[in-house]
């Protein structure tokens, strides 16, 4: 059962521009939201997590933007730039499920310039 | 600071046969998770372990082992290899039990053919 659903699978924008990925989840018991960025030949490395007590968090040019009501989140990624091409995965995670990271699909992402 | 660091990069074996990942985990951590990434799709997590116990497992057949050293580094065996195998194997360290923290290396590429 895929407890974590992330659309698109693909996205294309041009540089300058807004990069908007979602994900949706099921398992109420998830009280943490990461985001990661995985580039070709590498692992994912985290970008921005945020918990469910806020509706929203800004590091630098990435927000998350949470709703816990309808059970999604999502990243938004402003000014995009062609160095931000990667495949951009959302994750959730819980003390229920012991930590472990349940994964979306993946959002491939081409920043075109 | 080293992070952390999985061998080999890339393994191409036979089906039916057996095969070992290892992990060295970044300094300070000493939990280490294994997840495995087909093509195209996120990660999905296989077990856990800490102090040289399995503390979680995922939704995966016996033919999916591990250990893990009194250093914390960590192997990942997997016995009658099918093509399905096939995939990026990622090991990700963090600290402590239940944090989520987790550092990934850039995987060992498992080609079975």
């Amino acid at each position: 059962q895929q407890q974590v659903k992330q659309s698109p699978q693909s996205l294309i924008v041009q540089k300058g521009g807004i990069s908007i990925i979602n994900c949706a989840y099921e398992n109420t018991a998830f009280d943490y939201f990461p985001w990661y960025q995985q580039f070709p030949g590498k692992g994912p490395a985290l970008l921005i997590a945020i918990r469910p007590d806020v509706s929203e968090k800004k590091e630098g040019r990435f927000t998350i933007s949470f709703n816990k009501s309808a059970k999604q989140f999502s990243l938004h990624i402003m000014d995009s730039q062609p160095g931000d091409s990667a495949t951009y995965f959302c994750a959730a995670s819980g003390e229920t499920s012991g930590s472990r990271l349940t994964f979306g699909e993946g959002t491939q992402l081409t920043v075109n310039p | 600071d080293a992070g952390v660091t999985q061998s080999p990069t890339h393994l191409i074996k036979t089906r039916g046969q057996q095969v070992t990942l290892r992990c060295s985990p970044k300094s300070g951590h000493d939990t280490v998770s294994w997840y495995q990434q087909a093509l195209g799709q996120g990660p999905q997590f296989i077990f856990q372990y800490y102090e040289e116990e399995e503390r979680q497992r995922g939704n995966f057949p016996d033919r999916f082992s591990g250990h893990q050293f009194p250093n914390y580094s960590s192997e990942l065996n997997v016995n009658a290899l099918l093509l399905g195998d096939s995939a990026l194997y990622l090991c990700a360290s963090s600290w402590p039990l239940g944090g989520y923290g987790y550092t990934f290396g850039s995987g060992t590429r498992l080609t079975v053919v």
